[in-house]
């Protein structure tokens, strides 16, 4: 169980494409779902929560209007990077929590490598 | 000081032996710790989750000293196949994790 997917595995575009990354749970109802990005020999940095049917919530330094982020269901969340540029290129992964709280685990999923010339 | 603070290593250990890291983490509030496997240019992998004062599966151990703020994960009789990152993750009261950067351990065969 618990189980989270992302389309696509990676992506190659050019600078000025958006990109849109879908994530899903596949076998539960994420109340939650976590948009994180990981550069190199770095480790892995939140970039926005996301619930159903309300606004994401960004961390500090992240453009809302660059990274948009839809949430439409319990088992699907979004991530468009708008206008796409090299310093975007990243492995960006998204994890999904079934309840909020001390107990909350976050599962993740495999994960999306963006590459933009 | 970092949120979450990792011996990056690499620990190059013999398989075998029993290796141990450490974590330690600024935020006493903190209520839920992990420890997470990442192997290179995959996804984080849950490996154990420490809520109290601990707990044990197989040939791993993991340890919560909250009076020092730390986290200690303990692999006995590593193997090639636990070679990899292995990240600390904290969940302070904001219930967001924190990562740390990580630790690479290594197994020589």
């Amino acid at each position: 169980g618990a189980v989270v997917s992302q389309h696509p595995s990676w992506v190659i575009c050019k600078s000025g494409t958006s990109v849109k990354i879908e994530c899903r749970s596949l076998d539960f109802q994420a109340t939650t779902m976590f948009w994180y990005r990981q550069f190199p020999k770095q480790s892995l940095m939140l970039m926005a929560t996301s619930n159903e049917g309300s606004k994401a919530t960004y961390e500090q330094g992240v453009e809302k209007d660059k990274f948009l982020i839809n949430h439409a269901s319990l088992t699907l969340s979004t991530l468009t990077v708008t206008s796409a540029h090299p310093e975007d290129s990243s492995f960006y992964i998204c994890s999904a929590s079934m309840e909020r709280g001390v107990k909350e685990t976050q599962y993740f999923g495999p994960g999306t490598r963006l590459l933009v010339l | 000081r970092k949120e979450v603070e990792q011996d990056p290593g690499p620990f190059n250990v013999p398989e075998g032996a029993t290796v141990a890291f450490n974590c330690t983490y600024s935020n006493s509030a903190s209520q839920s710790f992990f420890w997470y496997r990442q192997d290179c240019r995959k996804e984080p992998k849950l490996l154990m989750s420490v809520y109290s004062s601990g707990n044990e599966d197989g040939r791993f151990t993991a340890q919560l000293n909250r009076a020092s703020q730390y986290i200690s994960l303990l692999i006995r009789d590593s193997k090639l196949s636990d070679s990899a990152t292995y990240l600390c993750v904290v969940n302070p009261p904001t219930y967001k994790y924190i990562f740390g950067t990580g630790t690479r351990l290594k197994v020589l065969a």
